[in-house]
């Protein structure tokens, strides 16, 4: 079946240090979502991605769109306290399969 | 607008006891996916509902079943529960944009089995 395989499965950073995960499949997609779960709550959208190629920023992170469809990449940039959760992309075509995260800490 | 609520927050059951959980989507979405989230296998989807019909479902027993009524919020229920059922519980309501399927997820409920 369909698999997201997330990378790094966790990192632990000092804060205001950079960020960089990747999501990849062996399957090509129309779209990539990236999710935020904050501990005890449910994930939350962060970015859509729905062109090859694509590079979208929503303040500090900056996520893209891989040229061959079959990945994507998400950078935050000068890490604060509050992002530490763990980071889901979605292959928003198969929507029912989500990666198998990147759990983000980050050392004051 | 209000997001997705999931009742209850928290629920400690009992092995071989059933559950129901409740899922309000938010106003207008009409359809609503579960799923199970646990620390070694990550999200892993249960059931999409739309318009009070099944649409989809992932790979559980039986045991675990949902329904969604004409005002789309939804339930599932899990029968004879087992201690590999604990686990977070996430409801989400789909808002279709430019034709993929952008999902708003609720807080969770946590089911632990005893």
């Amino acid at each position: 079946g369909q698999q997201l395989n997330q990378n790094p499965q966790s990192m632990f950073i000092q804060e205001g240090e950079d960020v960089s995960m990747n999501c990849t499949s062996s399957s090509i997609f129309n779209t990539w979502l990236w999710y935020k779960q904050d501990p005890g709550e449910g994930p939350v959208l962060l970015i859509a991605l729905y062109k090859a190629g694509e590079l979208t920023s929503n303040g500090r992170l900056t996520a893209q769109f891989g040229i061959t469809r079959k990945d994507s990449f998400l950078n935050i940039s000068a890490s604060i306290p509050s992002d530490v959760g763990i980071y889901f992309c979605d292959g928003g075509t198969y929507k029912y399969i989500f990666g198998t995260g990147t759990r983000l800490k980050v050392l004051a | 607008k209000a997001g997705v609520t999931q009742t209850p927050r928290y629920l400690i059951k009992t092995r071989g006891q059933q559950v129901t959980l409740s899922c309000s989507p938010i106003s207008g979405h009409r359809s609503v996916s579960w799923y199970q989230q646990t620390p070694g296998q990550g999200l892993q989807f249960l059931f999409e509902y739309f318009s009070e019909t099944q649409r989809n479902k992932g790979n559980f027993p039986g045991r675990f079943s949902g329904r969604q009524f004409s005002n789309s919020r939804s339930e599932m229920n899990v029968s004879t529960l087992e201690l590999g059922d604990s686990a977070l519980y996430l409801c989400a309501s789909s808002l279709e944009r430019r034709g993929q399927d952008i999902q708003y997820f609720g807080a969770g409920t946590r089911l632990s089995v005893l």
